[in-house]
């Protein structure tokens, strides 16, 4: 059983390009997240999703956008990548509901330079 | 806005009892859950309450007091492995989203 799998795991873009960081997930579950994580700063939701076809923006949303086309996957994309936006992303997913138990991918490094 | 404290650093000598405490401003939540990371590693789940007091897992117990804002995770017979960082969360009833504090790294003695 896979769980949540992200795709790249390491990535160094140039400042102005632009990527997508894919995360897929076989259980099932109704909603997935995208956080960030940088030193002191704990885990930071940038966009999450309750279902197929929805997304609906954290805390930390702005030079980022997401989609949820199929149930099982979570784009997050960059358009245009700032120094800003180095970060380590990780994708979750969980039941949704009062279950608040989220099952986590094992991260992308991203380094903008 | 909703937020979430957490002492940034706890230490405590292996074999010892340890307690991270976590302190909560927010509307509304399903519960609270606490998870453990290790370095270079990936957030897992360790517990949740939905009510309030204390569930028990293993060397891991959480509680929750509603009326207080306040939660704490309780490490008994600690083991060099439990070094980690340690991150309370809630999902918010309001709007599904689920907000971390900004952990707790834990550091063992021998």
């Amino acid at each position: 059983n896979a769980g949540v799998t992200q795709t790249p795991k390491f990535r160094v873009l140039k400042t102005g390009q632009s990527m997508t960081l894919l995360c897929a997930q076989d259980m099932n579950h109704e909603y997935m997240y995208w956080y960030r994580q940088d030193p002191g700063m704990g885990l930071r939701l940038i966009h999450y999703s309750v279902g197929e076809g929805t997304t609906a923006k954290g805390e930390v949303p702005d030079g980022y956008n997401v989609s949820r086309l199929k149930k099982q996957n979570f784009l997050l994309g960059l358009e245009s990548a700032a120094p800003s936006q180095t970060s380590v992303y990780f994708c979750a997913s969980s039941p949704g509901g009062a279950n608040t138990e989220a099952f986590f991918g094992q991260g992308t490094r991203l380094t903008v330079v | 806005g909703q937020s979430l404290e957490q002492p940034s650093e706890v230490t405590a000598v292996e074999g010892a009892i340890v307690q991270i405490n976590c302190t909560y401003q927010t509307s509304g939540f399903y519960g609270l859950s606490w998870y453990q990371q290790h370095d270079g590693g990936a957030p897992t789940f360790l517990s949740y309450n939905a009510l309030d007091g204390l569930e028990e897992t293993g060397r891991f117990s959480s509680f929750l007091s509603r009326s207080d804002s306040y939660g704490y995770l309780l490490l008994q017979e600690l083991q060099m492995k439990d070094s980690a960082s340690y991150f309370c969360a809630v999902e918010l009833n309001r709007d599904d989203k689920i907000i971390f504090g900004k952990g707790t790294r834990l550091h063992i003695l021998p």
